[in-house]
Order: C-alpha cells, then sequence, then structure tokens
C-alpha cells in the first residue's frame, strides 16, 4: 500500500517553462488536493478535487492549473514558471466521507521541491 | 473566514523537559482539529485528532491536545521530550463545508538541546 506518491521529488525550472507534477494515490480517495510550503507561511491551499472530473480553487490557485481524470490520479500543472513559485508542493487526499469518525484525516505525500530560476 | 494562529514560531526545549505548543482558532462551530509533524525533508504526519466528545484527546508518539472551546484553543503537549521530536508542528482547523479543507497555522519549529 503505497498511500498518495508524488513525482519528481526534485525539479529545477527556468522561468517561463512549464511542467507538470504528479499525484497518485491507491487508497480509493474520492478528495484530492494540492498544497504549497514556503517558509514562515505554513501549507497554503492550491487546489483541490471532491471526486473525478470534479476540481475547484484553493486560497493560492494563479499560475496553477489541475485537472481529474481519474479517481486515482491528480497532477499539478505549471504552465510558465516563475520564481515566486519556487516552493515545496504537497499533494494529499482523503475518503470524501464526513460522516464517519476519522475520515475526514488527510494523507500527505513525500513532498516536491521546485526550483524556478 | 476560519484561520488558525500559532503564536510561536520557533521553541526551543531541554531533552527530558515538558512540551506545550500554542494553537487557536478561529470558528465559528464545533470544529474538527488535527496536530501534524514533519521532521526536515518529509512528509507531514498526522499526530492527532479532534473530532468530538472528550476534549483531551492522545495522540502518536506520547502527544496529547485539549481542546478548550472558551479560549478557541487547541494546544499540543508532551511530558518529556526527546531529541527525536525535533520537528516543526502545525495546526490544522477544517473550514467546513462540503468539501472541508484543511486550514493550515503557520507552524511552530522546536528544537531540543541535549
Amino acid at each position: 500500500n503505497a498511500g498518495v506518491t508524488q513525482t519528481p521529488k526534485f525539479q529545477v525550472l527556468k522561468t517561463g517553462q512549464s511542467m507538470t507534477l504528479q499525484c497518485a494515490q491507491d487508497m480509493n480517495h474520492e478528495y484530492m488536493s494540492w498544497y504549497r510550503q514556503d517558509p514562515g507561511m505554513g501549507l497554503r491551499l492550491i487546489h483541490y478535487s471532491v471526486g473525478a472530473g470534479i476540481t475547484d480553487q484553493g486560497e493560492v490557485p494563479n499560475g496553477y492549473n489541475v485537472s481529474r481524470s481519474t479517481t486515482e490520479d491528480f497532477p499539478l500543472r505549471l504552465l510558465s514558471a516563475a520564481p515566486s513559485q519556487t516552493s515545496v508542493y504537497f499533494c494529499a487526499s482523503r475518503s470524501r466521507d464526513r460522516g464517519l469518525r476519522g475520515a475526514n484525516v488527510l494523507t500527505f505525500g513525500a513532498g516536491s521541491r521546485l526550483t524556478v530560476l | 473566514a476560519q484561520s488558525v494562529t500559532q503564536p510561536d514560531i520557533h521553541i526551543t526545549v531541554s531533552e527530558g523537559a515538558s512540551l506545550e505548543l500554542r494553537c487557536n482558532y478561529s470558528y465559528g462551530a464545533t470544529p474538527y482539529l488535527f496536530w501534524y509533524v514533519q521532521s526536515p525533508g518529509q512528509g507531514l504526519q498526522l499526530l492527532l485528532k479532534y473530532f468530538s466528545g472528550d476534549t483531551l484527546v492522545q495522540g502518536i508518539k506520547g502527544f496529547e491536545a485539549e481542546f478548550k472551546r472558551s479560549q478557541s484553543s487547541f494546544n499540543l503537549r508532551k511530558p518529556s521530550v526527546h531529541w527525536s521530536d525535533a520537528a516543526e508542528y502545525f495546526c490544522a482547523v477544517d473550514e467546513g463545508g462540503s468539501q472541508g479543507n484543511l486550514i493550515f497555522g503557520k507552524g511552530t519549529k522546536l528544537s531540543v538541546k541535549p
């Protein structure tokens, strides 16, 4: 049981380049989300999805696109990278059921560290 | 809007000493509250959670937290800190609604002196 898998772990981009951060989970979780972590800022929500075909914006969505074609995968796309997007990115998932005790717990991936020069 | 405040950016304690990390939240109804820990270069691991019921919750690694509605607080405690507890700790609140996104505090970095 791999949980939440993020690739790549490290990436260096030049300004203006595009790339996709991959996220996959094998727990059949309906809810998936992307956060970015910056020093002194905690974790801020970029985008989230409550199921295949459904996505929505979080607190800091500008410069990022997402799609959810399957339950398992939730890629994060940077169309034109900027230095301000240098950060550590975390993908997380959980069951959507909010009625069961413990069902709301997020499981996090190990993170992807992105540097934009 | 819901929010989480962790007043202490960095705390240093001696090994074997007790620890309390503070967390205050802003939320109208009974909140769902969480504490996560992040070791250097790692992802986030759930320490404990509060959904309802007993206001003192036990977590992994000997941590506990107490929910105090009157103070809008959910402080994390450990009676005796080990060097391996050095990490960054995040408090989070479920923002409610049908999506239930988590709102995180800015974190408290814990250093442990030998």
